[in-house]
This record gives C-alpha cells, sequence and structure tokens, in this order.
C-alpha cells in the first residue's frame, strides 16, 4: 500500500542550522501534508502542498514537491531549540476512493541549543 | 489548541477488559478519524467517519469498534485487550471532504489517550 515514508530516521543539528528532511511515497497523489508533533501529543499541521504545486513557504517552511520522483522534502530553516519534535508526512493517494491519509513513521528532529 | 477534546488523557487497564475513548471534534467538522500509535508500528489510520457514517477503514481489529452520534462526537471501544494494544490513540478531524476530488483537506489532531494494559 502507498505509504509516505521520512528519511532521516532522526536529525541532531545546531540551533541555527537548516534542517532538511525527506519523504518518499508510492504512488499518484492528490495533496501531500507535514505535520509535527512533540513528544506524546497531538500532531500539528504545517503544510499542504497539492501535486500541482512545486514548492510552498510558511515562515521558515520550505516544501517542495517532486511527483515523477515521488519525493518532497521540508526544509526548516534558522532552526530553534523549540523546534525539536517528530515531522511527519502524509499522502492522500489520487482515484483511491475511500483510501485515507498515510503518514510515514516520522523524522526526530533534535535541536541543540 | 486544535479545538478536538479527547477523553480521558490517560487509562490504565487490564488484559481482557474493554475500554471506550470518547473524542469531540472541531465545532462544524464532519469528519472524524481514529489513529493508533505505538513506538514500533507509527501512526496507523484506524477508521473514519463523515456525518455519521463510516466513510473509510484502516488496520482496525475486529475487537475495535466506533461510531459518531448525531452530535457528531465519536466513540472508539476497544475489547478484549490485549498487552499490545497499549498505545496512544489520537482523534482527528477535518472539514467537509472535498467529495469530487477525493482531496483530503488537514486534519486537526487531539491531545490523545494514552493506553496502558497491563
Amino acid at each position: 500500500s502507498q505509504q509516505g515514508e521520512e528519511d532521516p530516521q532522526a536529525l541532531s543539528i545546531q540551533e541555527g542550522e537548516n534542517a532538511t528532511m525527506n519523504c518518499s511515497y508510492k504512488t499518484s497523489i492528490n495533496n501531500l501534508q507535514w505535520y509535527r508533533q512533540n513528544s506524546g501529543r497531538g500532531l500539528v499541521h504545517l503544510i499542504l502542498i497539492r501535486s500541482n504545486e512545486r514548492e510552498k513557504h510558511s515562515g521558515r517552511l520550505r516544501v517542495t514537491l517532486d511527483t515523477s520522483k515521488k519525493s518532497s522534502s521540508l526544509l526548516i530553516t534558522a532552526s530553534r531549540a523549540a523546534d525539536t519534535a517528530s515531522y511527519f508526512c502524509a499522502t492522500d493517494a489520487a482515484d483511491s476512493g475511500n483510501t485515507p491519509l498515510v503518514f510515514g513513521k516520522g523524522t526526530r528532529l533534535s535541536v541543540i541549543a | 489548541d486544535s479545538g478536538v477534546t479527547q477523553t480521558p488523557k490517560h487509562l490504565i487497564t487490564a488484559t481482557g477488559q474493554r475500554v471506550t475513548l470518547r473524542c469531540s471534534p472541531r465545532s462544524g467538522d464532519l469528519s472524524v478519524y481514529w489513529y493508533q500509535q505505538s513506538l514500533d508500528q507509527g501512526l496507523q489510520f484506524l477508521i473514519q467517519y463523515y456525518n455519521g457514517e463510516e466513510r473509510a477503514k484502516g488496520n482496525i481489529l475486529e475487537r475495535f469498534s466506533a461510531q459518531q452520534f448525531p452530535d457528531l462526537h465519536s466513540e472508539l471501544n476497544l475489547s478484549s485487550l490485549e498487552l499490545g494494544d497499549s498505545a496512544l490513540y489520537f482523534c482527528a478531524s477535518s472539514s467537509r471532504l472535498a467529495w469530487a476530488s477525493s482531496s483530503y483537506n488537514e486534519q486537526f489532531f487531539g491531545p490523545g489517550t494514552r493506553l496502558t494494559v497491563l
């Protein structure tokens, strides 16, 4: 079944550095979403990019989508300790009827002050 | 605060027991989703309801069931509990589906219920 898979599984950087996380998926999609989860808390929606978009920005977040490679990346610029969390991509399969969003297993980001 | 509420926050019970988790979606949201999150399986979609009707089903065990009531709140029932059912259970809601495109909008997650089965 289709699933977004994030890479790397874990990432540790210094405050102020940029963090890049990647997501790969298997089949055509309507859109791709990125979510953030602080430890033990609910997921928070960050950004949605549609299949006909290539890049989207929101504050310090930049998301790219390459449908030919079936991949997306999430860039967090000028990271802060508060960005420490797990980040998940979720894909919405095209022409799939009732298939729901499928989440990857996430990238655990640690930003060290 | 996402606007989605879940009760209880924590639940500790024994194997073989039955529990009910409750979720109230954001005001106006018709879709409710249930997810299970465990360390080894990640976030697994269980089931979705839209305006009281089952819309999509994922990896939900036969021992689990859910429903959405006329006031749009939802309950997830877990029975004959096993040790492996210990996990975080999340509810999420979203605004009406774009039926024509089958495209999903962003989902708003509740704080979760942590279930521990001893």
